[in-house]
């Protein structure tokens, strides 16, 4: 059973950029979509993006400008940037992966919060 | 505000059956089969239950069962038991916005 989890800073100050690292380990990370969800604090979930692991991405249109995903598969992790965060990036993160083929998120990592304070 | 729309809340006494609306549009819920259902504890990660529209993935109870009108997607539960308590989140294929979420609905069994 693959397992994936969150790491990085939990605090980060308003216009910095917001760094994860997601490890996944008990299973190649050399197939398959790797995305990353947030979820706001009482709020919904968002999808923020993906990277396949041939390095292909793609972003939410509406964090596109400020979004980096990308994969290093020798330590079988992927990471997201998000640039120039407010408070409203404040959110628990999840990593998650997407086997492809029904656009469904089937593995998740446990979450980290991250807020955006100075 | 989510793409999808869905009640805040819905309830029901153990043993009822219960359904959950998601609300889309045909850019999205009525225009792929990829409407998929997750359910989430407080404080876990969320986790899928519907696939496809109905489709279960293997360990799923068949007392959830999914459903789709054209731009709405239903869950049903029945047989409403006390782990059934959590936040649902609808999701749909989207295309080039690629998957969209609904704004969750907290299942409450009385």
């Amino acid at each position: 059973q693959v397992q994936l989890q969150e790491s990085g800073p939990g605090l980060v100050k308003p216009s910095e950029t917001l760094s994860l690292t997601c490890t996944v380990s008990g299973g190649s990370i050399s197939t398959y979509y790797w995305n990353w969800i947030r979820q706001p604090p009482g709020k919904g979930l968002e999808w923020i993006g993906y990277v396949y692991y041939s390095g292909g991405t793609n972003y939410n249109p509406s964090l596109k400008s400020r979004v980096t995903i990308s994969i290093d598969t020798s330590k079988n992790q992927f990471s997201l940037n998000l640039s120039s965060v407010t408070a409203a990036d404040t959110a628990v993160y999840y990593c998650a992966r997407d086997r492809g083929d029904a656009y469904i998120f089937d593995q998740w990592g446990q979450g980290t919060l991250v807020t955006v304070s100075s | 505000q989510s793409a999808l729309t869905q009640p805040p809340s819905v309830s029901g006494s153990p043993g009822q059956s219960v359904t959950i609306s998601c609300t889309g549009t045909s850019s999205d819920v009525g225009g792929y089969n990829y409407v998929s259902w997750y359910q989430q504890h407080p404080g876990k990660a969320p986790k899928f239950m519907i696939y496809e529209v109905s489709k279960r993935p293997s360990g799923v109870p068949d007392r959830f069962s999914g459903s789709k009108s054209g731009n709405t997607a239903s869950l049903t539960v029945s047989g409403l038991r006390a782990e059934d308590e959590a936040d649902y989140y609808c999701s749909s294929y989207a295309g080039s916005t690629y998957v969209v979420f609904g704004g969750g609905t907290k299942l409450t069994v009385l």
